[in-house]
């Protein structure tokens, strides 16, 4: 059973770094294929995909956010973290990992299973 | 980046109603479409993967069609606990773009 969890503050201050851990179990980030996404959603508002790491250590990241995103993986603690710098109150919301399936005959791939989510919220 | 639009943005229905959500790419992306459903205080939970692969454990109800730049969301016979929201996402190239999901609420 696969299953993963993010973990992280609850609240940071505008202008600080956010540092957010995903705990999974049940693959390996080290398995050809396997992917690990972050993605967030603002109290009401639509969800929005942040950054996503292959197994390969290929990075891709939201262009609207990519100057201030960073994903990296710990495949021995079969983790993933995501750091978001100068964080703004809008940077408010609730913080999702998900895995990436692949499927290698179609080559398409979708998020399955999510995280419970992590809320964050920016305040001084 | 892709762009993806959804809509409508909400839509009132009653319970045995045919509801139909629909989501428009740009530029094509063959069948890598996805969408997910979210209820109040939950995570998105996987629906339709591939445009139109029903996943494990989804009510035969749901149903999902189109390829190339437009997709239909089909809920055949409105249920309760059909009430959420809907989202649709393009994973053709990163990033992985969502549509504003869709609102479903009680008439």
């Amino acid at each position: 059973q696969v299953t993963l969890r993010e973990s992280g503050p609850a609240l940071v201050k505008p202008t600080q770094t956010l540092t957010l851990t995903c705990s999974f179990s049940g693959f390996s980030l080290s398995t050809s294929g396997m992917s690990v996404n972050w993605i967030r959603q603002p109290p009401g508002k639509a969800l929005e995909w942040l950054a996503r790491i292959d197994w390969d250590n290929d990075k891709y990241y939201s262009t609207s956010l990519r100057t201030r995103l960073t994903i990296s993986k710990d495949t021995s603690k079969n983790q993933v973290v995501l750091t978001m710098t100068n964080m703004d109150p809008v940077d408010t919301a609730t913080y999702y990992c998900a895995r990436l399936h692949y499927d290698i005959n179609s080559a398409n791939r979708w998020l399955d299973p999510w995280g419970q989510g992590s809320l964050v919220t920016v305040s001084s | 980046d892709i762009q993806v639009t959804q809509s409508p943005s909400s839509l009132s229905a009653s319970v045995g109603d045919r509801v139909t959500i629909t989501c428009r790419a740009s530029p094509s992306i063959k069948n890598y479409l996805n969408w997910y459903q979210q209820k109040p205080g939950e995570a998105p939970k996987l629906l339709i993967y591939a445009a139109s692969n029903l996943q494990s454990g989804v009510p035969s109800r749901f149903s999902g069609s189109g390829f190339g730049t437009d997709f239909t969301l089909t809920i055949s016979s409105l249920q309760s606990e059909d009430f959420a929201t809907y989202y649709c996402q393009q994973t053709s190239s990163a990033p992985m773009t969502f549509g504003g999901g869709t609102k479903v609420e009680i008439k």
